[in-house]
C-alpha cells in the first residue's frame, strides 16, 4: 500500500540555520505533494504544493523539491527562527487525482534561539 | 472568504455513549470534506471523505460512521465509543480542479475523551 515516511520524528536546530525536512514514498507515484505545519492542539495549515513536473518550488524563506528518481520531496527553512517551531507534514493523494490524502507522521521541529 | 466550523471543541465521553461531532463549511460550493484522527504524538488518520451529498467513502474499518446530509455539513456519529476513540477529530475542506484536488483547509478540532 502507498506510504509516506518523514525520516525524523524530531529535529533540533540553531535559530538562523536551515532546518532541511525529508519526505518519502513507496509503493506509488504522486502527481503532487503537500507540506502543512501544524501547531500543538490546532489543524494543520497549508504551506505549499509541488507537482511531479516541478523541481523546486519558493515561498519566502521556504523552499521545497521533488525528485522522483529518489522518491523523496526536501522541505527548507532558511535563516530559521523560533517562531518556525512546530510539526511539519507531508501528504499526497494515494494516486494521480484521487481525492483522498495520504499523510506523513509528522516532524517537530524546534529552533533553539 | 471561506471558513470551516467545528463543534465541541472538547468534549468527555463514558465508554459506550453515544457520539456526534459536527463540521459546516461556509465561502465554498461542493467542497470535499474529511475527517481525521489524530492520535496524541501520532500523524493523521483518514477516517471517511465525501465528494458529494451522500457519498461517503470509509478508509478504515470502525465504529464510527459519517453522513453528509447537506453540501456543506459533515457529521461524524458513533453509536457506543470505545476507549480507543479518544483523540483529536479534525475535519478539512478541499476542492477538485482541473489538474486535481488541491490543498485542505482544516478546522480548529474537537479533542475526544473517553472514559
Amino acid at each position: 500500500s502507498q506510504k509516506i515516511e518523514q525520516n525524523s520524528e524530531a529535529l533540533n536546530i540553531q535559530e538562523g540555520k536551515t532546518a532541511t525536512l525529508t519526505c518519502n514514498y513507496t509503493n506509488y507515484s504522486p502527481a503532487y505533494l503537500q507540506w502543512y505545519r501544524q501547531d500543538p492542539g490546532r489543524g494543520p495549515v497549508f504551506l505549499l504544493l509541488i507537482r511531479e513536473n516541478e523541481k523546486e518550488k519558493r515561498k519566502e524563506r521556504l523552499k521545497v523539491t521533488f525528485d522522483t528518481t529518489l522518491k523523496q520531496s526536501l522541505f527548507h527553512i532558511t535563516a530559521s527562527q523560533p517562531a518556525d517551531s512546530a510539526t511539519y507534514l507531508c501528504a499526497s493523494p494515494p494516486d494521480n487525482y484521487g481525492q483522498n490524502f495520504v499523510f506523513g507522521p509528522g516532524t517537530r521541529l524546534s529552533v533553539l534561539p | 472568504s471561506q471558513t470551516i466550523h467545528q463543534w465541541p471543541a472538547t468534549l468527555v465521553q463514558p465508554v459506550g455513549s453515544p457520539l456526534s461531532l459536527e463540521c459546516t463549511v461556509e465561502g465554498t460550493s461542493n467542497p470535499n470534506l474529511y475527517w481525521y484522527r489524530q492520535a496524541a504524538g501520532r500523524g493523521l488518520q483518514l477516517l471517511f471523505y465525501s465528494v458529494g451529498i451522500g457519498q461517503i467513502s470509509s478508509e478504515v474499518p470502525q465504529n464510527l460512521s459519517a453522513s453528509r446530509p447537506q453540501d456543506r455539513q459533515f457529521i461524524l456519529s458513533s453509536k457506543k465509543l470505545l476507549l480507543s476513540d479518544s483523540g483529536f477529530y479534525l475535519c478539512a475542506w478541499s476542492l477538485t480542479g482541473m489538474s486535481g484536488t488541491y490543498e485542505q483547509y482544516f478546522g480548529p478540532g474537537t479533542r475526544l475523551t473517553v472514559t
